[in-house]
This record gives C-alpha cells, sequence and structure tokens, in this order.
C-alpha cells in the first residue's frame, strides 16, 4: 500500500554545520506532512508541518523542504546542536473520507559530533 | 494542565494474558489515537477515535480492542498478549485531525514485553 519512507536510517553530523534529513513519500493525493523529534525514551515531539500549496516552510532554525514533482520530503536543521540528537519521523496525513489517518515513515537517527 | 498521561509506563505480561493500557489527556482533544513503536522502527497506528464514542482500525489493529466512551479517555485493550506485541506503546491526542492542525501530543509510552 502507500506508504511513507526516509532514505537514510542514521545521519551523523559535526557540531555546528547543518543537518539535512529526506523522507520520501508515495502517496501523490498526500498534502499535509509533519516532522517529528523523538528522543530516547520519551515520545515524539512536533517539530514543524507543511501543507502541499507551500514548497516551504521555516521555523526557529528548522526549514521544511516539500517538492511535490518527485515526491520528496526533508528537514533542514541550521547549526546543529548535541541537543538535536534523537530520532526524526516525516508523517503524512492519509484521507479518509470523514476520518483521517496520520501514518509516519521509518525514521532517521541523527547523532551530533561534538 | 497534564497532557497526554499513560499508565502504566513498564509491564511484563505472560503469553495469552489480557490486560489495558490507560491513556488519558486533559485538553478537551477529540482526536486520540495508539502507536506501537518496535525497536528501530516508526510509529505504526494500531486504533484511532474522532471523538467519544467513535473508534477505527489503523495500520496493524489485530490482537487489540479500544472504546472511547469519554473524550479524556482512550484504553487499549491487549485480549490474549503474545510474544510479537512486545513493544513500546504511545497514545497521542489533537484537537481534530479535520480542523486543519494536526499537531499530536504525545503520551510518554508504555513499555511492554510479553514472555
Amino acid at each position: 500500500g502507500e506508504s511513507v519512507g526516509l532514505h537514510l536510517p542514521t545521519l551523523s553530523v559535526q557540531e555546528g554545520d547543518n543537518s539535512i534529513i529526506n523522507c520520501a513519500y508515495s502517496n501523490s493525493a498526500s498534502d499535509y506532512f509533519i516532522w517529528y523529534k523523538q528522543e530516547s525514551g520519551k515520545g515524539p515531539q512536533f517539530i514543524i508541518d507543511i501543507r502541499s500549496n507551500m514548497d516551504k516552510r521555516q521555523g526557529q532554525r528548522v526549514t521544511v523542504l516539500l517538492n511535490k514533482t518527485v515526491k520528496h520530503l526533508s528537514l533542514q536543521i541550521a547549526a546543529t546542536q548535541p541537543g538535536d540528537s534523537a530520532v526524526y519521523f516525516c508523517a503524512e496525513i492519509q484521507y479518509g473520507g470523514a476520518t483521517n489517518k496520520l501514518i509516519f515513515g521509518t525514521g532517521t537517527l541523527l547523532a551530533v559530533q561534538p | 494542565n497534564a497532557g497526554v498521561t499513560q499508565t502504566p509506563k513498564f509491564q511484563v505480561l505472560k503469553t495469552g494474558q489480557s490486560m489495558t493500557l490507560q491513556c488519558a489527556q486533559d485538553m478537551n482533544h477529540e482526536y486520540m489515537s495508539w502507536y506501537r513503536q518496535d525497536p528501530g522502527m516508526g510509529l505504526r497506528l494500531i486504533h484511532y477515535s474522532v471523538g467519544a464514542g467513535i473508534t477505527d482500525q489503523g495500520e496493524v489493529p489485530n490482537g487489540y480492542n479500544v472504546s472511547r466512551s469519554t473524550t479524556e479517555d482512550f484504553p487499549l485493550r491487549l485480549l490474549s498478549a503474545a510474544p510479537s506485541q512486545t513493544s513500546v506503546y504511545f497514545c497521542a491526542s489533537s484537537y481534530s485531525i479535520l480542523s486543519g492542525s494536526y499537531e499530536q501530543y504525545f503520551g510518554p509510552g508504555t513499555r511492554l514485553t510479553v514472555t
């Protein structure tokens, strides 16, 4: 069936560098995407979202880019800090009439090296 | 607000036992859901509810039951535990998945081991 997946399972970056986490989705009808951060032993935490009528959305140190042509989503983290070390998930809304579901991708582990 | 609370934090069951994982939220959220997360994997949707009295199946509903008698509570029942249900279970809530904002608030998780 349709699914959301990630290109890279792990990403190692140096403190202070920029990080880019990628996500591919297969459902061309999806029009809402969310990035979550999950620290060890905790539940996922909302980072930023984007709708399909946008190509880019910026938050505090984070930017999400959406390329609908190739069905690709990315999360950019500027000046990566040790506190950014976590697993990052992209998620998409799957529409089902009156009820919609949030479906998560596999996740990417971001490891920040001091 | 306490946010989303889950109990217990840890649980060990024997194969065939049943139990209920509790989830409660005090934010008056309409939408609640249960996910399981297996090691090195993403979250898979088990069941969800768009409001009191309404529940529906997610990606992996087999072996689990839910009910939503109040807005605040959304318990997950394991009918007959199996080792394949060993996982970390997360409950989440949001205002409404139809409202335009899909920011979900997650509980701290319940780590379940079935032997």
